[in-house]
């Protein structure tokens, strides 16, 4: 079956305009998560949906940038007003996650490549 | 606290030899603790993970040492080959989140 997939894969904006990032999780997953990774870094936590809803945003580095999950399926992430320092791999990750503790795999998509001029 | 150390920022071994990557945290509410490989144009993909109450796990040529008390833990890759050669990130979770803490990463290579 189809893994995450994320589009557009190269997305080069200039300072100051807005962009949407899309991903598509794994058919059935119900978590998602958004993650950051800067050149040469890990990735950093963006935002996780359990469902529709936004489950933990605690990530998201100002009122800039929002994510939604309308439908439970489908994710954008959206940042306004984009900055040079925003420039970096947006990665979008899906888990069959449902309830409890137990941490279920993340697979990863391989991410949308930002450029802010 | 949230942090995960990792180390070393990049190894060059020989096809055969043993690399081994090092991780260490501070927040003993971390719970689950997972390596990622990642290849360069890809997103990370999971490798094998260990939670804390396990000193040891292996699946394959990749070897997990876990060391509770001294809140460290490392990655063996046994007989590694010129394939290997990628980023290879630890990370761990806290109790009951979700969201994945990694390390800043290991370039690895493995020449033939």
């Amino acid at each position: 079956g189809a893994g995450v997939s994320q589009t557009p894969s190269n997305k080069v904006t200039e300072k100051g305009k807005y962009v949407e990032l899309r991903c598509d999780p794994i058919s059935g997953h119900t978590a998602l998560y958004w993650y950051r990774q800067s050149l040469g870094q890990g990735p950093e936590f963006l935002i996780y949906f359990q469902g529709t809803g936004a489950a933990d945003d605690s990530g998201l580095p100002n009122d800039r940038f929002f994510a939604v999950r309308p439908e439970g399926s489908v994710s954008t992430l959206k940042i306004q007003r984009t900055e040079r320092g925003d420039s970096a791999v947006y990665l979008c990750a899906s888990s069959s996650r449902t309830s409890g503790r137990d941490a279920d795999t993340q697979y990863f998509g391989p991410g949308t490549r930002l450029t802010v001029l | 606290q949230q942090q995960v150390k990792q180390s070393p920022q990049s190894l060059i071994v020989q096809k055969g030899g043993i690399p081994i990557i090092n991780c260490a945290y501070e927040n003993t509410a971390f719970d689950y603790f997972p390596w990622y490989q990642q290849f360069p144009g890809k997103g990370p993909a999971l490798l094998i993970a260990i939670r804390p109450d396990v000193s040891e796990k292996k699946e394959g040529r990749f070897t997990i040492s876990f060391n509770k008390s001294a809140k460290q833990f490392s990655l063996h890759i046994m007989d590694s080959q010129p394939g290997d050669s990628a980023t290879y990130f630890c990370a761990a979770t806290l109790y009951n989140t979700d969201k994945l803490i990694f390390g800043t990463g290991t370039r690895l290579q493995v020449f033939p």
